[in-house]
């Protein structure tokens, strides 16, 4: 399995302004990935952070609103950018726990995001 | 730490007893599924995976059941305990884009002691 850490665990932010999340796996990983999880939903991938080049996103998911960084292999950080009461979520990482098999996917703790 | 289950299916069960959880998928090339747990505060937990060339997959207390005549897929928890109440996410992959999950809706599973 990957042990995956996020920071910060929680926040609480005023409309227009932007928070950056920090993803740290202990292991390196090729991919990561970037889900929402809005209140009383389930979870939905926002993006894939792929590490030397641009990351892939979803449709609905846009590179200016939520820009990620991938530096290296064990590290991702996803940006959410203008933030406004419907940004409010729970902001997720995940990585595979085995380099050979990309599919299982482990999670961090997540960052509850709220917006004023 | 808040819930996230304000808006999905629910179950409630008896300590002690076996619980059913269900998830129905739509795309019939998925080939890898998931089932997570996720308590109130945390990240989803990997609770036991299935490939769609099984189908049936056992692990301590769980039991994973996959039908891909009718793509449907459940988790079955014997001897139910206090500490398995939490939210139960099914999660597939469709093997042609490595990683991708798509989560199902969710159910949250209460037991009584």
């Amino acid at each position: 399995s990957a042990v995956i850490s996020q920071k910060p665990s929680r926040d609480i932010c005023q409309r227009g302004t932007s928070l950056t999340i920090q993803c740290q796996v202990d292991s390196q990983v090729t991919m990561m990935f970037w889900y929402r999880q809005q209140p009383g939903q389930s979870l939905t991938l926002i993006a894939t952070a792929n590490q030397g080049s641009e990351a892939t996103y979803e449709s609905g998911f846009v590179i200016d609103k939520f820009p990620i960084s991938r530096p290296n292999l064990t590290f991702s950080t996803l940006t959410v950018s203008n933030m406004s009461p419907e940004d409010s979520s729970i902001y997720l990482c995940s990585a595979p726990g085995d380099r050979d098999f990309l599919n299982e996917q482990f999670f961090g703790p997540g960052t509850r995001l709220t917006v004023l | 730490g808040e819930s996230v289950g304000l808006h999905l299916p629910t179950l409630s069960v008896q300590e002690g007893d076996n619980s059913i959880i269900n998830c129905a998928y739509s795309n019939s090339a998925s080939d890898y599924f998931i089932w997570y747990k996720q308590e109130s505060g945390k990240g989803p937990q990997f609770i036991i995976d299935i490939r769609s060339n099984m189908d049936k997959r056992q692990g301590q207390r769980v039991t994973v059941l996959l039908n891909k005549t009718v793509k449907h897929l459940s988790l079955q928890i014997a001897a139910t305990q206090p500490g398995d109440s939490a939210v139960y996410f099914c999660a597939e992959n469709s093997g042609t884009s490595y990683g991708k999950l798509t989560f199902g809706q969710g159910t949250i599973l209460t037991v009584h002691p």
